[in-house]
């Protein structure tokens, strides 16, 4: 049984850059969370989605943006990369949005550089 | 805003001692808690949660940690630890209902074990 897979692992990016990082959930699960977890910090709610609809959205700009596909698996976006958007971005899953007894599953992560 | 804190940004300890990891978080109504674990190079696991009932919960690994709502805290215990025990830590709470899956960290305290 598969857990959360993300790629790439490690990613190195310019300032003004795109990038697009990928998600896999757990199988059976519906629900996609992003998280970004800055060096010495806990990781930050991005946004998630479920039912391919951005449920729930954290403190984040515009830039970053995201799309959930029929057979669950996500995409975060982000565009014109800042310094300040190096970190890990991972990515949680979990079975159905609406309850806050959702257990969620953690991927190991996309390690984003930006230069 | 809703927030947790995690007080003990790096613990060192010998192989036997007992450990307790602070959690404090800002939210006066229903909570739900967890611990998480990241060891190095893995991704994030759950350690243990609290949803209701007895406020002493138990987890994986001989971990155990008590909710006192009274102190807003969910501290993480073990009367005895591993060097395996090397890893950061992280509280986190979900509230109420209609925030529904939107998991707020801690900072994260990492546990350095001496053998």
């Amino acid at each position: 049984d598969a857990g959360v897979t993300q790629s790439p692992t490690h990613l190195i990016k310019t300032r003004g850059q795109q990038v697009t990082l990928r998600c896999s959930p757990k199988s059976g699960h519906d629900t996609v969370s992003w998280y970004q977890q800055a060096l010495g910090q806990g990781p930050q709610f991005i946004f998630q989605y479920y039912e391919e609809e951005e449920r729930q959205r954290g403190n984040f700009p515009d830039r970053f943006s995201g799309h959930q596909f029929p057979n669950y698996s996500s995409e975060l976006n982000v565009n014109a990369l800042l310094l300040g958007d190096s970190a890990l971005y991972l990515c949680a899953s979990s079975l159905g949005a609406g309850t806050a007894k959702n257990i969620q599953y953690f991927g190991a992560g996309t390690r984003l550089s930006v230069l | 805003a809703q927030s947790v804190s995690q007080h003990n940004h790096h613990v060192i300890l010998s192989e036997a001692a007992s450990l307790e990891l602070g959690c404090n978080y800002s939210y006066g109504g229903t909570v739900n808690l967890f611990w998480y674990v990241q060891y190095p190079g893995q991704h994030l696991q759950l350690l243990l949660k609290y949803f209701s009932g007895d406020p002493l919960v138990k987890g994986i690994k001989g971990f155990e940690a008590e909710f006192i709502k009274s102190k807003f805290s969910f501290n993480l215990r073990k009367p005895s630890v591993q060097w395996s025990d090397t890893a950061e830590y992280f509280c986190a709470v979900i509230s109420g209902y209609s925030s529904a899956s939107k998991i707020i960290f801690g900072s994260g305290t990492r546990l350095s074990i001496r053998p």
